[in-house]
């Protein structure tokens, strides 16, 4: 069956270190992933998005990696603050222009 | 540019009523997508329309769900009967086409009792 994983438990980071963010998929082809950030009662919000073709993307303090072998993307927050603590989402398209969420995984960076 | 806009922010029914959310998408974009997001899990798209015409809505409960886009702009998703199970909230998002990044309102909660 099709699967989307993310860190199912939340993730618990002290400020100024690197936070990675793991999402697995099984059973897909994407043509590109994408990851958004959501804040409580708020729609998520788009970061960075990553084709199939390209390797890493960077975007200031983000850094998202995509490993089809491995079905794998890692989103990496460097330097990270106390604002950075939200959910964060990974989404895939199937090929036929839809897009798939992840269930997200919550990220507190601790002061 | 202004933002995705959704109304109401929050609404509460009884069970078996009947509810209707709008969207207001930002200008120009073609596509549009109602997502329902229920609590500690991801978005899970409903419907996703391209201009006027739908382009997925396998996981729109037909029976119950009906979503319009009026005129490829604003759009309507109706909830006829409602179940406590619909409790969520629901989504409007965004793009210029299928492949882009999506633009998400602030979500209507709703509750059923």
């Amino acid at each position: 069956s099709q699967k989307i994983e993310q860190n199912s438990e939340a993730l618990n980071i002290q400020e100024g270190k690197t936070a990675t963010l793991t999402c697995n998929y099984t059973n897909y082809s994407p043509a590109y992933l994408q990851w958004y950030r959501q804040d409580p009662g708020r729609g998520p919000v788009f970061l960075l998005l990553i084709r199939e073709n390209e390797k890493e993307k960077r975007k200031e303090r983000l850094k998202v990696t995509f490993d089809t072998t491995l079905k794998q993307s890692l989103f990496h927050i460097t330097a990270s603050q106390p604002a950075d603590s939200a959910t964060y989402l990974c989404a895939l398209d199937n090929r036929d222009d839809k897009i798939i969420f992840g269930k997200g995984t919550r990220l507190h960076i601790l002061p | 540019e202004a933002g995705v806009a959704q109304s109401p922010r929050y609404k509460i029914i009884e069970k078996r009523q009947s509810v209707a959310f709008w969207c207001n998408p930002i200008s120009g974009h073609a596509t549009l997508y109602w997502y329902q997001q229920i609590l500690g899990q991801g978005p899970k798209l409903l419907i996703q329309f391209q201009n006027n015409g739908v382009v997925d809505d396998s996981q729109l409960p037909k029976d119950r769900f009906s979503a319009e886009r009026l005129k490829g702009v604003d759009s309507t998703l109706k909830i006829q009967p409602a179940k406590l199970e619909d409790s969520a909230v629901y989504l409007c998002a965004s793009s210029r086409t299928a492949y882009n990044e999506q633009f998400f309102g602030p979500g209507t909660r709703l509750t059923v009792l």
